[in-house]
C-alpha cells in the first residue's frame, strides 16, 4: 500500500539554525510528493512539491529533493525563522482517477528567538 | 471568497446527535475531497467527488458517515449518532481537475467537531 513516514516531533530549534525534517515513503507506482504546512489557526497550505525523481521542490527558503533510490523527500531550510513555527506534513499522491493525498502524521516545529 | 470555505468552524455535539458539515469549494473546481484529522495526527482520507459523482468513499469509517454533493458544487458531510471517537477536524479540499497529481489541492480551514 501507499504510506508516508516522517520524523516525529516536536522539533525545537533556535532562530537561524539549519532544519531537516526526514520523510520516507512507500508507494505502488510513481508518486508525486508534497510538503504541506499548517500554521497555528490556519488551514493546510501546500509548501512545495515534486512530481518525478530527482526533482527539487522549493518555496520560502525550504527545499526537498525527490530521491527514488532512497524513497525519501526530506525537507530542509538553511536558516529558520520564528515565523516558520508550524506543523509540517509530508504527503504523496499516486496518479489515479481520484489522486487522493496520503499524509504523514506531521512534525511540529518550534523556533526560539 | 477565493478559497475553500467550511462551516461551521466549530461544533460541539452531544453523543448521539446528528451533525452536518458544509463545504463550499473554489468556484469551478471539479474535484472535492473530505479528510478527517484527529488531534496530533495527519489528515486521513474519507471520500472524493468528481462533480456530483462520489467516486471513492473507501475512507468513510462507518455507515454513520455520509457525504453528498448533489449539484457538483457545495458538499455536505453528515455524521449520524455521533460518538466521542468522531471528535476531530474535518477538512474539505478542492482541485480544479481530477485525476492529475500536478494540480494543486486547496484545503479549507476545517470544521472542528467535539462530541461530548
Amino acid at each position: 500500500g501507499n504510506s508516508v513516514t516522517q520524523m516525529e516531533g516536536p522539533v525545537t530549534l533556535s532562530e537561524e539554525a539549519f532544519l531537516t525534517i526526514n520523510c520516507t515513503y512507500t508507494a505502488t507506482g510513481y508518486p508525486s510528493l508534497f510538503w504541506y504546512v499548517q500554521y497555528p489557526g490556519e488551514g493546510l497550505q501546500l509548501l512545495l512539491k515534486a512530481t518525478k525523481a530527482d526533482d527539487k521542490g522549493s518555496n520560502k527558503g525550504f527545499e526537498a529533493t525527490y530521491r527514488k533510490e532512497t524513497t525519501s523527500f526530506h525537507l530542509e531550510k538553511g536558516s529558520v525563522q520564528v515565523s516558520d513555527s508550524a506543523v509540517y506534513f509530508c504527503a504523496l499522491s499516486v496518479f489515479s482517477s481520484a489522486s487522493k493525498i496520503i499524509f504523514g502524521s506531521g512534525t511540529r516545529l518550534s523556533i526560539r528567538p | 471568497g477565493a478559497g475553500v470555505s467550511q462551516s461551521p468552524r466549530y461544533k460541539v455535539a452531544k453523543r448521539g446527535q446528528d451533525v452536518a458539515l458544509r463545504c463550499d469549494p473554489i468556484s469551478g473546481h471539479v474535484s472535492l475531497f473530505w479528510y478527517q484529522q484527529a488531534l496530533g495526527q495527519g489528515p486521513e482520507f474519507l471520500t472524493y467527488f468528481q462533480n456530483e459523482a462520489q467516486l471513492d468513499k473507501s475512507g468513510l469509517p462507518s455507515d454513520r458517515f455520509f457525504a453528498e454533493r448533489p449539484e457538483g458544487s457545495v458538499s455536505t458531510l453528515k455524521i449520524q449518532r455521533t460518538q466521542q471517537e468522531d471528535s476531530a477536524v474535518y477538512l474539505c479540499a478542492s482541485q480544479l481537475v481530477g485525476g492529475s497529481t500536478g494540480n494543486t489541492i486547496y484545503f479549507g480551514e476545517g470544521s472542528w467537531l467535539t462530541v461530548v
